[in-house]
């Protein structure tokens, strides 16, 4: 099972919006509802950030939100803050109780 | 609050084994899958290994079918990843996570780093 594609990396200044693209195809991310998101900050665990494509765990803030549009899932991150410098990486089922992770995406406040 | 604390990582000669462990507090443990995630230096996450809350089923990525084993005590809390013939590309830290793939992993524990080197 192929990595799940994702930008090496995305910026953005303090208050804009960005957004992280993760492309997968109708085998999973397409064909499946369980679709993550992981925010992973140097030399620390990863925390979730979204199940289910959408839905939002308790502690993350509004500031994100997550999305899906055929075979590419994203997650978007408003009002930029420091904090969100991080990598953050995407996940798929992909059937059989495997899964897949994308390489992750590097994100910058300018 | 949910605790995972991995040990049992260090330095292994390639062909060798390691058994790591994940005890785990702050829910009930037979309740819930668990899973190994690992990350290899200056590389992204990768799934391992899952396993049900009965233990009952295991699932592992194709790359580690047959060389890995996966499995848990309940009575102890505690998960277990069983590694052999382990070889150079498997130096990672190795991640306990709460959950499997269709439940995404909600809770990680610190991570172990395993170095597989002569």
């Amino acid at each position: 099972q192929s990595a799940l594609t994702q930008p090496p990396s995305a910026s953005g200044s303090p208050g804009q919006s960005v957004t992280i693209s993760c492309t997968g195809t109708s085998y999973d991310v397409g064909g499946y509802n369980f679709v993550s998101w992981y925010q992973q900050h140097p030399g620390k665990a990863p925390r979730l950030m979204f199940y289910e494509v959408f839905k939002r765990p308790s502690g993350v803030p509004d500031r994100f939100s997550g999305s899906r549009s055929g075979n590419t899932a994203s997650l978007t991150v408003s009002g930029l803050q420091a904090e969100d410098e991080a990598d953050y990486y995407c996940s798929s089922y992909v059937g059989n109780n495997n899964l897949v992770f994308g390489g992750g995406t590097k994100l910058t406040v300018l | 609050e949910v605790q995972l604390v991995e040990s049992g990582g260090g330095l292994v000669q390639p062909g060798g084994s390691l058994r790591l462990s994940c005890a785990a507090s702050g829910f009930t443990f037979s309740d819930y899958a668990m899973s190994w995630v690992r990350q290899a230096p200056g590389k992204g996450l990768e799934w391992v290994s899952s396993i049900s809350g009965r233990g009952d089923y295991t699932y592992h990525a194709d790359s580690m079918r047959g060389r890995f084993t996966i499995s848990r005590d309940n009575s102890k809390n505690t998960l277990y990843l069983q590694m052999n013939s382990l070889r150079a590309e498997d130096t990672a830290v190795y991640y306990c996570a709460k959950g499997w793939a269709t439940t995404s992993f909600n809770n990680w524990g610190q991570g172990t780093l395993v170095t597989v080197s002569s």
